[in-house]
Order: structure tokens, then sequence, then C-alpha cells
């Protein structure tokens, strides 16, 4: 692994399902985070990570939790998916809160 | 509460200058951050400025004025492969940033 990577690539999901976007990094970075991207929106910040063992809620946490067991690895759970929740995720991880955060390549999912 | 504003799209020509403007309106201030993001793909980090003035990296240069909580990014000589959405954004007293929608850039022949 090289980076920060995210899994599945992409999904179709049916509403009501459970489903978790995998997220892991190898840079040994401490903050991790989870955002959702839709066309003519900003960025925004679903939940973080400052450290393992901590978790934070962002903008629109909502329908969504998250953990952090170790520092590699960051999961993303729809409990009970919603067609509103269709859009691409992120995960990035930095090193530390103010520094430049880097990107996985993005889930982009579809709720029906 | 928190804002930030940037043109939706701009066209320029290949080999021109373009700039980019970004207001920000957030809660504290501790810093303003420019990436670039490709059709497709994922943000990556193009510039960061905490301090008033100008940044210059290559073709990319970045400038804050946080009394007028303003910034803008110069792209020189640009190519084409400079067409891509670029995003500014803001982070707050609470480390949190704060995205702008992006700025579509096109380049033109």
């Amino acid at each position: 692994i090289a980076g920060i990577t995210q899994a599945p690539t992409s999904q179709i999901l049916a509403a009501g399902r459970r489903m978790t976007l995998r997220c892991t990094q190898d840079m040994r970075h401490n903050a991790m985070y989870w955002y959702r991207q839709d066309l003519g929106l900003g960025l925004r910040l679903i939940h973080y990570s400052n450290t393992a063992g901590t978790t934070g809620k962002g903008e629109v946490p909502d329908g969504y939790s998250v953990s952090r067991a170790n520092t590699d690895d960051f999961p993303l759970t729809l409990a009970s998916a919603v067609p509103s929740q269709t859009s691409v995720y992120f995960c990035a991880s930095s090193d530390s809160r103010v520094n430049e955060q880097f990107f996985g390549p993005g889930t982009r999912l579809t709720v029906l | 509460g928190q804002n930030i504003d940037q043109p939706t799209e701009m066209t320029a020509t290949e080999g021109a200058i373009v700039q980019i403007n970004c207001t920000y309106q957030t809660s504290g201030f501790n810093g303003l951050f420019w990436y670039q993001q490709h059709a497709g793909e994922a943000p990556t980090f193009l510039s960061y400025n905490v301090l008033d003035g100008l940044e210059e990296k290559g073709r990319f240069s970045s400038f804050l004025s946080r009394s007028k909580g303003y910034s803008y990014l110069l792209l020189k000589e640009l190519q084409m492969k400079d067409s891509a959405s670029y995003l500014c954004a803001g982070m707050d007293s609470n480390y949190q940033l704060i995205w702008g929608a992006g700025t579509k850039l096109i380049i033109k022949p």
C-alpha cells in the first residue's frame, strides 16, 4: 500500500441496507477524516479522528458512524442507508491537524 | 456562520495567467488551503497560507490577506493539464477545514 486507499471504488446500495466504507493509510498519520462531496457543494466533513482511539463529529454526522481502533484504519458505516446519502465519499489523513490532508481515491455510493 | 466563496467557473487560454479569488469567513482562523481536483479524482494539496503575503511555488502562487478575509491562487504559463477544479478551504479555530464549492478552470488552446 502506498498512501491512502479506499474500498469499494463504487457501490450501488438499496435503501435501508447497512454499508461500511473502508479506509486505510500507511503513512502513520495521526489524524483521519471522512468527507462527502456533492455537486455544487464543497467537501463536507462527516467525522474525524485526531488520533487512534478518539473520534469526533463534523458538519454532517447524522446517519454515519466511525471507529478508530488503530492508526491505519478508519471505517465509515451507514447504519441504514437513505437516498440522500448518495454521494462521493473521500477519506483523508494528515500527520497533524494543521498540516495538509492527503486524500484517498474516493468511493462513489448510490443509494436507491 | 462560516462560508467560503469562490467563482463557479473560469476560462483561460493556454500560456496565459489566471487568478482565482476566494473570500472566507470562519470562526477563528488557522490558515487557508488551496487544492486541485481533476474530474473524477481526489483533491491534491497545492498551497497553505497562514501569514499575509504571497507564497510562490513554481507556476503556482497563493496570496492571503487576513484583514480582508481574502485569498487568491495565481496560475502562470497555463497548460492544458491545469484544467481542473480548484478548491479553497479555510481552517477554523477547531482545526476543521471549511471548503468552497470549487472553481472549475477550463483551459482553451
